[in-house]
């Protein structure tokens, strides 16, 4: 059973490259979220979706977008990468979106951005 | 600004003794808490959490305290195994909402 998956592990980009983060889960959550976790700072919420073909913006959502393809996929697009977007990002699921259903979290993608 | 501290960037403690990891929160509107361990290069896990009607959750090795009057929660480990070495987030939310703020996390190395 993998849980939360995400794809690639690492990236190097170039300022103004785009690029596209997969996350998919097999635990037929209703719920995913897209996290960044910065150092010295704990994780803040970039998008989230409470249901398949729900998304909604988080704490900080400037300079990304995402995509709900289906109930196990849930994506993130820099569209222009800026060295601000260098982070650790987490894909995380939930059954559903209420915080006292514990989300499961992705082994993350380290993005650097030159 | 952030509404969940965590003072304590790192944690030394030997095993077999008590770990004790504190958080403090500034939203008095929170009521639900949640505390998350993570390895590194592996994403968190969810390790215990406390609703705001309560004022202690136990789980084997694991106790969290609530202070709801202080805006403050503890998280105990006894005994504190090696394996327990790692980065601890305190998070906490509404419990009717999806939105977790989320604490910079307290680094438990655990010597033997």
């Amino acid at each position: 059973n993998a849980g939360v998956t995400q794809t690639p592990k690492f990236q190097v980009l170039k300022t103004g490259q785009s690029m596209t983060l997969q996350c998919a889960q097999d635990m037929n959550h209703n719920s995913m979220y897209w996290y960044r976790q910065d150092p010295g700072m704990g994780l803040r919420l970039i998008y989230y979706s409470a249901s398949e073909g729900t998304t909604d913006k988080g704490e900080v959502p400037n300079g990304y977008n995402v995509s709900r393809l289906n109930k196990r996929e849930f994506s993130l697009r820099l569209e222009s990468a800026a060295p601000s977007q260098t982070s650790v990002y987490f894909c995380a699921s939930s059954e559903w979106q209420y915080s006292n259903q514990p989300q499961h979290f992705g082994d993350g993608t380290r993005l650097s951005i030159l | 600004d952030q509404q969940v501290k965590q003072n304590s960037p790192s944690l030394s403690v030997q095993e077999g003794r008590i770990s004790i990891l504190n958080c403090d929160y500034t939203n008095s509107m929170f009521d639900y808490f949640l505390w998350y361990k993570k390895y590194p290069a592996e994403g968190p896990t969810f390790l215990i959490s406390i609703s705001s009607i309560k004022d202690k959750n136990e789980d084997g090795r694991f106790t969290v305290f609530l202070n709801k009057s202080a805006k403050h929660l503890s998280l105990h480990i006894v005994p504190s195994q090696p394996g327990d070495s790692a980065v601890y987030f305190c998070a906490a939310s509404l419990s009717n909402d999806y939105k977790l703020s989320f604490g910079a996390g307290t680094t438990v190395t655990v010597r033997a």
